[in-house]
């Protein structure tokens, strides 16, 4: 596989719900990203980790929680999500965190909570 | 807060002619700035950057930047069916990991 893949693409979930969504790039890139993308609003920038170490949280609900266990995986793991919380997830990699490097999105998860 | 503005649209353009898609931003010190393609249930794709004020070509494309009016704009010449979709446009400060995005121009080409 190439660029950038992202299972599950569709989840349904309940509110009490523990779910995870997985992330994996195989453009040997440094830098990987989640996003947030729901109707209307512009896309938000949940979490950055550069080789490994997260550097960006911009104050994203403790029940959205990352995991980068190597350069090439990332994870989101979900549980107790709010109807709000339904949207298209997005990961995204760069060669390097300096957002002037091309980011390459994956193609989303469609998450709706019931 | 930084904010980036694009008009929601939608932007009809008959086919072959010029579309325009405009984008203005908030904070004075950014200094890249992108322009993504999304069409309609697929993940954004960059397809042109910007980083000094003027024009960049490349195609049909061309952004166009003025950063002491912070406008950015992107142009796309003979327009083709296959070009509508949502514009998003996204500026960040140098050495930044954030991307900031405006909510994105919904455009249709009409054969």
């Amino acid at each position: 596989e190439t660029g950038v893949t992202q299972t599950p693409r569709h989840l349904v979930m309940g509110m009490t719900n523990k779910k995870s969504l997985k992330c994996e790039q195989h453009l040997g890139h440094n830098a990987m990203y989640w996003y947030k993308q729901s109707a209307k609003k512009p896309l938000e920038l949940m979490f950055v980790y550069s080789l490994e170490e997260r550097v960006e949280n911009n104050s994203v609900p403790s029940r959205f929680s990352p995991e980068c266990p190597n350069s090439s995986h990332l994870f989101l793991h979900l549980h107790t999500l709010q109807p709000e919380d339904s949207a298209l997830y997005l990961c995204a990699s760069s060669q390097d965190r300096d957002s002037t490097y091309e980011q390459y999105f994956g193609p989303g998860t469609r998450l709706t909570v019931t | 807060q930084k904010e980036v503005e694009q008009n929601s649209g939608p932007l009809s353009v008959p086919e072959g002619a010029i579309a325009s898609l405009n984008c203005t931003y908030s904070d004075r010190g950014s200094q890249s700035f992108f322009w993504y393609r999304q069409y309609s249930g697929k993940s954004p794709e960059l397809i042109m950057f910007i980083y000094s004020n003027g024009d960049k070509e490349d195609g049909r494309f061309t952004a166009q930047l003025n950063k002491a009016s912070q406008y950015v704009s992107l142009l796309i010449r003979d327009s083709q069916p296959s070009d509508s979709a949502t514009y998003l446009c996204a500026v960040s400060d140098f050495g930044n990991e954030k991307l900031t995005f405006g909510t994105g121009t919904r455009l249709t080409i009409i054969p």
